[in-house]
């Protein structure tokens, strides 16, 4: 069984560029969430995507977009950067339909932007 | 890596005695709630959940405490080691979905 895994690990991107982030689900998990996480504060919800369409959303933009795949892995999208994105992003897989709600989070991808 | 524990409450501990870590969530519909560890540069790690339907449940070398009365939550880690030393965040899910939202961290210092 394999855990979560992102890429990239750290990233460095200018005001106004777009960022693409990948997360490939622990074996077995259908649901995929992700969250930003600012330095000195806790993860904030960004989305999650269930059966590959997005299944509740937080307060964030619409310049934060996501995918999910049929094999179940997701990409994080951001268009037009700002300074205030810069944190850690994490994304955290989980199964739908168990009654089990525990999540299990990836290393997060530091993204800094400049 | 980085750290995560910029500007947290810090809760410092004796190597040996028992930790608590409190928490206050605000949403009232809240169903589940959940513990996580979160150690510099890493995700946050899953330490244990409980229903809103319990008031109390153990795990190894953790219990949590829920009190919906007053929406609080405590985790208490008995025998603090130097392994514990990391952010420790608390979490409340409502809802349909599981959107998880988690609450300001406390960053636990064991002393050796």
């Amino acid at each position: 069984e394999t855990g979560v895994t992102q890429s990239p690990t750290h990233l460095i991107k200018t005001r106004g560029q777009q960022v693409t982030l990948r997360c490939s689900s622990q074996s077995g998990h259908n649901t995929v969430s992700w969250y930003q996480q600012a330095l000195g504060q806790g993860p904030q919800f960004i989305f999650q995507y269930y059966r590959e369409e997005e299944n509740g959303r937080g307060n964030f933009p619409p310049r934060f977009s996501g995918l999910q795949f049929p094999n179940y892995s997701s990409e994080l999208n951001v268009n037009a950067l700002e300074l205030d994105d810069s944190a850690l992003y994490l994304c955290a897989s989980s199964l739908t339909g168990t009654g089990s709600y525990e999540q299990y989070f990836g290393p997060g991808t530091r993204l800094t932007v400049t | 890596g980085e750290s995560v524990g910029l500007h947290l409450p810090t809760l410092s501990v004796q190597e040996g005695d028992n930790s608590i870590i409190n928490c206050a969530y605000s949403n009232s519909a809240s169903d589940y709630f959940i513990w996580y560890k979160q150690e510099s540069g890493k995700g946050p790690q899953f330490i244990i959940d409980i229903r809103s339907n319990m008031d109390k449940r153990q795990g190894q070398r953790v219990t949590v405490l829920l009190n919906k009365t007053v929406k609080h939550l405590s985790l208490q880690i008995a025998a603090t080691q130097p392994g514990d030393s990391a952010v420790y965040f608390c979490a409340e899910k409502g809802g349909g979905y599981q959107k998880v939202t988690f609450g300001i961290g406390t960053k636990l210092q064991v002393i050796p």
